[in-house]
């Protein structure tokens, strides 16, 4: 197996960009995906295949990769973004791992 | 509209075993695969397997090989999530996702909450 780090939070004021990291030796070969979870509710994928947006995510969602890191970047933040971001990832036996998770406060 | 809906909570003793459904609508069943995903009351996200609803194979985490089975019923387009010899450690919420080639899990049930107490 493999692990994906993340930090355990990331704080910003309203309208401000929020950035979360994912680190993983895996993450040069392998695509990243990011999910969106708010207390009491299943996660949302936000994020595929790096960057990737599905319909109906904001454009103020983000994805990037550089090396072993991948970022989610969410710009002009708003009250209703506060929650757990997780990243994810897989090996090339269809393995997947994901991130300990990123709690997102909106000041 | 694709839909999963996850059958309900369970209460189950230490050593006994729990079988999860997840119930696909909206989308062409065997064309994606279904993963499984728990998360312990106040813990992050645990990646527990998937199933390819196309064939039937499977891959499982490492940590539950030999204690977890999934299968389909492609006659009704439902996935399942057994789980054997629980302990209290398996109490968590149990989700099913349709899983994509490189979509990642696009779409989710509800969430099943397994409690497993004496």
């Amino acid at each position: 197996s493999y692990e994906l780090t993340q930090p355990p939070s990331v704080s910003v004021s309203p309208g401000q960009t929020a950035r979360i990291t994912c680190s993983g030796d895996a993450l040069p070969k392998q695509y990243a995906y990011w999910y969106q979870q708010k207390p009491g509710q299943a996660p949302v994928l936000v994020i595929y295949k790096d960057s990737e947006r599905p319909s109906g995510i904001p454009e103020r969602f983000s994805g990037s990769s550089s090396g072993t890191t991948v970022t989610l970047t969410i710009s002009g933040v708003q009250a209703e973004d506060e929650a757990d971001y997780y990243c994810q990832s897989a090996d090339s036996s269809g393995t997947y791992e994901f991130g300990g998770g990123t709690k997102l406060t909106v000041l | 509209q694709v839909q999963l809906v996850q059958s309900g909570a369970e209460v189950k003793k230490p050593g006994a075993s729990v079988k999860v459904s997840c119930k696909a609508s909206g989308y062409t069943f065997t064309s994606y695969g279904i993963s499984w995903v728990r998360q312990a009351p106040g813990q992050g996200l645990e990646w527990m397997g998937w199933i390819s609803a196309y064939n039937g194979n499977t891959n499982y985490a490492q940590k539950l090989q030999g204690r977890v089975t999934m299968t389909t019923d492609t006659s009704t387009s439902t996935a399942y999530m057994e789980l054997r010899s629980l302990r209290s450690d398996d109490t968590a919420v149990y989700y099913c996702a349709r899983r994509g080639d490189s979509s990642g899990f696009d779409y989710w049930g509800q969430g099943t909450l397994v409690t497993v107490s004496s």
